[in-house]
């Protein structure tokens, strides 16, 4: 199956920093999405991005298909920016999600 | 707009009692359906994947089974759970590719 490898595994930033998480993918995919898990589990959709660039306030996302990378922005971070950050690929016909191993930040003060 | 609900939030289980999970979406038809689970600091692992009715898709060997009676319920259930059992439950659903997930089920099976 598809492997989705992340780096850096963990990160730890100063409040404020800026910081750009990568997203490795082995096969070509229909669509790519990052999200944000906080420390009570939830995950957030952050984005939805099977190629190009959009951004979301101090967030923002890059998808080259092609070359099968995406990148994660995250600007002027914050606290509340702690947390896991995956990427998920879907492949195939049966919109099947596979997920990558994940970012772990940590912002501190 | 579009919500999901996921029960309980908490669960612990006696080693080889049944398991019963169940997850509702709200808001939207025909959604694919998605049940991951999470070990303590690791990645999410897909169990089960449902694109419509009665259409379950296992992806890993288990003792776990899933079901989807109703076009927005996905249930997740086992038999006799094991002490491996233990971890996150997460279900999700998708609607034109772009995925959204429940709060969770935290389960300890001891």
């Amino acid at each position: 199956g598809i492997q989705v490898e992340q780096s850096p595994p963990d990160l730890i930033l100063q409040e404020g920093a800026n910081s750009t998480l990568r997203c490795n993918f082995s096969d070509s995919v229909n669509n790519l999405q990052w999200f944000h898990q906080n420390p009570w589990g939830q995950l957030i959709n952050l984005f939805y991005i099977p190629s190009g660039t959009k951004q979301n306030g101090r967030l923002s996302a890059t998808t080259v298909a092609t070359e099968r990378y995406s990148l994660l922005y995250i600007s002027s971070s914050q606290t509340t920016d702690s947390g896991v950050y995956f990427c998920a690929v879907e492949t195939g016909t049966a919109s099947k999600l596979t997920f990558g191993t994940g970012t772990r930040l940590q912002v501190t003060l | 707009s579009q919500t999901i609900h996921q029960w309980p939030a908490t669960l612990v289980q006696p080693v080889g009692s049944p398991l019963s999970l169940e997850c509702t979406v709200e808001g939207t038809s025909n959604p694919n359906l998605y049940w991951y689970r999470q070990a303590a600091g690791r990645g999410l692992q897909l169990l089960f994947y449902s694109v419509g009715i009665g259409q379950i898709s296992s992806e890993v060997p288990q003792n776990l089974s899933a079901s989807r009676p109703q076009d927005r319920q996905f249930i997740l259930s086992s038999k006799k759970l094991l002490l491996s059992d233990s971890g996150f439950y997460l279900c999700a659903w998708s609607v034109q590719g772009r995925a959204f997930f429940g709060q969770g089920t935290r389960l300890t099976v001891v």
